[in-house]
């Protein structure tokens, strides 16, 4: 067990559906990570959130968005969803800002979009 | 559990074997690089880093070898057990450094 915690495990929804995902980091991490996990294109980095702001942003679309909130929890919004949008949805956190730190991943939310 | 990556390169090896797992890396600008470990349904889990200054690093059972000419990095597990069947992963932090870039990744099946 990691510590990093996510919610939900499995989520099935329509196109067109909006989504949010839900990811609470180990305690004392500040920094929280989104991860994308697809068959085709295998684990991309989609945003990296450090004490509430916003630290680097990797190959995330403009439907998705994310945010940390004060009590360092981190939600992931995915809009008008795709069929290729079908996925595993990674959450890590680590203890301050820097990419030289162990990232520790959450067990992963499963969507399905029909 | 959870399937992940259905064509990956596979590597089968005999329990009690050495493991010997490669990476190409594509940022010559890379300077940290780590080996993950994902079991079927789990998320990935932290294997072993090596910042670019070094070209050797070991830990238990692991040893993680970096040749930055051709942009090369290996990870080695000896004696390979059971328990190691899983999705390898190789990351490395890109020119920006600030984010991590994964490779394809390697199953490893292991023989009893």
């Amino acid at each position: 067990d990691s510590g990093v915690t996510q919610t939900p495990k499995h989520l099935i929804t329509a196109t067109g559906q909006r989504v949010t995902l839900r990811c609470s980091p180990r305690s004392g991490d500040l920094s929280v990570y989104w991860y994308q996990q697809s068959l085709d294109q295998g684990l991309q980095f989609l945003i990296q959130y450090y004490n509430g702001e916003e630290r680097a942003k990797g190959n995330i679309l403009e439907r998705f968005s994310a945010q940390q909130f004060p009590d360092l929890h981190s939600e992931l919004n995915l809009s008008s969803l795709e069929l290729g949008d079908s996925a595993l949805y990674f959450c890590a956190s680590s203890p301050d800002r820097s990419v030289y730190n162990e990232q520790f991943f959450g067990p992963g939310t499963r969507l399905t979009v029909l | 559990g959870e399937s992940v990556g259905l064509h990956l390169p596979t590597l089968s090896v005999q329990e009690g074997d050495n493991s010997i797992i490669n990476c190409a890396y594509s940022n010559s600008a890379s300077d940290y690089f780590i080996w993950y470990k994902q079991e079927s349904g789990k998320g990935p889990q932290f294997i072993i880093d090596i910042r670019s200054n070094m070209d050797k690093r070991q830990g238990q059972r692991v040893t993680v070898l970096l040749n930055k000419t051709v942009k090369h990095l290996s990870l080695q597990i000896a004696a390979t057990q059971p328990g190691d069947s899983a999705v390898y992963f190789c990351a490395e932090n890109g020119a920006a450094g600030n984010k991590l870039t994964f490779g394809g990744g390697t199953r490893v099946l292991v023989k009893p």
